[in-house]
């Protein structure tokens, strides 16, 4: 057990719906990143956060949107959702001092497995 | 840009024999850490073992150790004594300290399986 949290585990909706995806991180981790992990594209990092605020972007869609709360729990929200928005998306919590280089890993939630129809 | 290369896509070790999966890396950051996790068939991420780019040493964890070639950029993972718990993705991570803060990228990965 990682000590990241990640609900729900499984998700399956419709073409045009929107959904939220929640992270709560490790305690005492401030940086939440968001993955989304799919067949073709492997693993893409979508966007991170530290402290509550955006820190660092990847190949996330204008459809998706992110944001940390200022408990630390991220939510990552899909909208307009289409069929290749199928995909098993993590989140992954560090301590996320940028500054402290070494050994900074990431540790992973158990995924959220979205389903679009 | 920066990039990660694995070329085997996927592998077969017998059991209690040493394997070694290949990672290359590409960057321009001065500094950078390089990382392996393992995803089962279950799905969850497991972190494995860490490399800086300055380290001396190459990093060991346990069955795991990383054979690290600054000059090559490379990063292999070698597992001694293949267990059949083994059998899992293997992806190799990188993360730089200039252009990409904690942004980390991933490499393809490689589908490793222990044979009894």
């Amino acid at each position: 057990d990682s000590g990241v949290t990640q609900t729900p585990k499984h998700l399956i909706t419709a073409t045009g719906q929107r959904v939220t995806l929640r992270c709560s991180p490790r305690s005492g981790d401030l940086s939440v990143y968001w993955y989304q992990q799919s067949l073709d594209q492997g693993l893409q990092f979508l966007i991170q956060y530290y402290n509550g605020e955006e820190r660092a972007k990847g190949n996330i869609l204008e459809r998706f949107s992110a944001q940390q709360f200022p408990d630390l729990h991220s939510e990552l929200n899909l909208s307009s959702l289409e069929l290749g928005d199928s995909a098993l998306y993590f989140c992954a919590s560090s301590v996320g001092n940028y500054l402290a280089m070494e050994n900074n890993e990431q540790f992973f939630g158990p995924g959220t497995r979205l389903t679009v129809l | 840009a920066q990039k990660i290369t694995q070329t085997q896509p996927g592998m077969f070790v017998q059991e209690k024999e040493a394997v070694t999966l290949d990672c290359t890396y590409d960057t321009s950051d001065p500094s950078y850490g390089l990382f392996w996790y393992k995803q089962p068939s279950s799905g969850e991420m497991i972190f494995l073992i860490y490399q800086g780019s300055y380290d001396q040493q190459n990093a060991t964890e346990g069955r795991y150790s990383l054979n690290f070639q600054k000059a090559r950029k490379s990063a292999n993972l070698v597992i001694s004594a293949s267990q059949l718990g083994d059998s899992a993705m293997y992806f190799c991570a990188m993360r730089g300290a200039r252009t990409s803060y904690d942004k980390v990228i991933f490499g393809p990965g490689t589908s490793l399986s222990v044979i009894p």
